[in-house]
């Protein structure tokens, strides 16, 4: 298996610019989650969605933050515009889940961002 | 609300010694409690995990995890530590009736010396 899939790996930015960091999720499964890394704050949830809908994304930090999850083998985390506070690792999950039913994430290796 | 709670941000162990990371949940529904591992600029990966089946969990690597729900905790325990043990290591709590979301703690980072 291909695990999760993110691209890219490392970005650098300048303050003000748009960020967009992508992810492919495990085949087959139907559960997506972006999840913040920093010293500060640790691993935050930022959204998740079930069969491509957002269920909750209380965790995104402001207006400048999106998601979206065209179908199910594609994500797309975008910052508009960037700001050097959003400098973190960034991390795509996924999940075989059912409401109710929690599975196991599976974490792809993460975007570390920085934003000069 | 659902939180976690990790005691001890650093743990540091001997080669060969006990590994004990301690994790508290708190959760108004029986929970589903999960531990994760990350190595440097790596993704998190599923050390073992409770779904109430048994309260004794083994996971990977040898580390396995007990929940007392009487106590509410789920500490992480390995006989015999080894130096490639070195890691991060998260606690994470779901509820059992409500979504898949995971509610991280802030993880402690363990130390192996030779």
């Amino acid at each position: 298996d291909a695990g999760v899939i993110q691209s890219p790996r490392h970005e650098v930015t300048e303050m003000g610019q748009e960020v967009t960091l992508r992810c492919k999720p495990i085949s087959g499964h139907n559960s997506l989650f972006w999840y913040r890394q920093t010293m500060m704050r640790g691993l935050e949830l930022l959204i998740y969605f079930n069969n491509n809908v957002p269920i909750d994304d209380s965790g995104m930090p402001e207006d400048r933050f999106s998601a979206k999850m065209p179908n199910a083998s594609f994500s797309t985390l975008k910052i508009q515009p960037s700001e050097p506070r959003d400098s973190a690792v960034y991390f795509c999950a996924s999940s075989l889940g059912l409401a109710g039913t929690p599975y196991e994430q599976y974490f792809g290796p993460g975007t570390r961002l920085t934003v000069t | 609300a659902q939180s976690v709670t990790q005691l001890g941000s650093h743990v540091s162990v001997s080669e060969g010694a006990l590994v004990l990371l301690r994790c508290n949940y708190s959760s108004s529904v029986p929970p589903y409690l999960f531990w994760y591992v990350q190595y440097p600029n790596q993704g998190l990966q599923l050390l073992l995990k409770y779904t109430s089946a048994a309260t004794l969990v083994k996971g990977i690597n040898g580390f396995e995890a007990e929940f007392k729900k009487s106590e509410t905790s789920f500490h992480l325990t390995k006989p015999s530590a080894h130096m490639s043990d070195a890691a991060e290591y998260f606690c994470a709590v779901s509820e059992m009736q409500a979504g898949t979301a995971l509610i991280f703690g802030k993880g402690t980072t363990l130390s192996v010396s030779s």
